[in-house]
């Protein structure tokens, strides 16, 4: 069974920073693209980020370029999500997600962690 | 960037009809189109990918359709789980781009 949990949210100040985790289990996790995915409270939902099987490539919405840096650990099976600078618009919840083997869309997802911005 | 609309925002039915939501974008995603759906307070959960082509375990009476710009979910007797908003999601270029969703809600 494909297993995704998040960890690392909670409440930090307006310029502060915070790194999320992923842990993932159930399959082969060096085989699989891994994204980020996130959700304004009582809003729709906004890719933010995803990573190749290897790390060699790395894509993201231009509202966290520069500030946010997706990476991962095959070894740990684990997938990161540093965001620097972060700002009251970064409030919500973050999925980790795993790609569809051959395509792009979203198979599987995490059960999300809450990141609140605010001082 | 891509744009992805969908209509109707949110939908009225009751146990047993049928339901259509459309997603549009705003340039050709040839099929590079997947559905998903949200229950409140819950993650995600993928319906459909390729347009068309159903993920794993999801009931036949999920349909998708469309290729191009337009394409449309169908429920084709909706259930009482199936209440739940339904995002439309185009994976043809970054950055990958979500519909603001539709809200299925009982009549």
């Amino acid at each position: 069974e494909v297993q995704l949990v998040e960890s690392g949210g909670g409440l930090v100040q307006p310029g502060g920073s915070l790194r999320l985790s992923c842990a993932a289990s159930g399959f082969t996790f060096s085989s699989y693209w891994m994204s980020w995915v996130r959700q304004a409270p009582g809003k729709g939902l906004e890719w933010v980020a995803n990573i190749k099987q290897d790390g060699s490539e790395k894509y993201y919405v231009d509202s966290v370029k520069g500030r946010f840096t997706i990476s991962r650990d095959n070894a740990k099976n684990s997938l990161f999500l540093q965001m620097n600078s972060l700002r009251a618009e970064d409030t919500a919840v973050y999925y980790c997600a795993r790609e569809m083997g051959g395509y792009s869309n979203i198979e599987y997802w995490g059960q999300g962690t809450l990141v609140t911005v605010s001082s | 960037d891509i744009q992805m609309t969908q209509s109707p925002s949110s939908l009225s039915a009751s146990v047993g009809d049928r339901v259509t939501i459309t997603c549009r974008a705003s340039q050709g995603i040839s099929s590079w189109l997947a559905w998903y759906q949200q229950k409140p307070e819950k993650a995600p959960k993928s319906l459909i990918y390729a347009a068309s082509s159903l993920q794993s375990g999801v009931p036949s009476r999920f349909s998708g359709s469309g290729s191009g710009t337009d394409f449309t979910l169908t429920i084709s007797s909706l259930q009482p789980e199936d209440f739940a908003t339904y995002y439309c999601q185009q994976y043809d270029s970054y950055p990958f781009t979500f519909g603001p969703g539709t809200k299925v809600d009982l009549k």
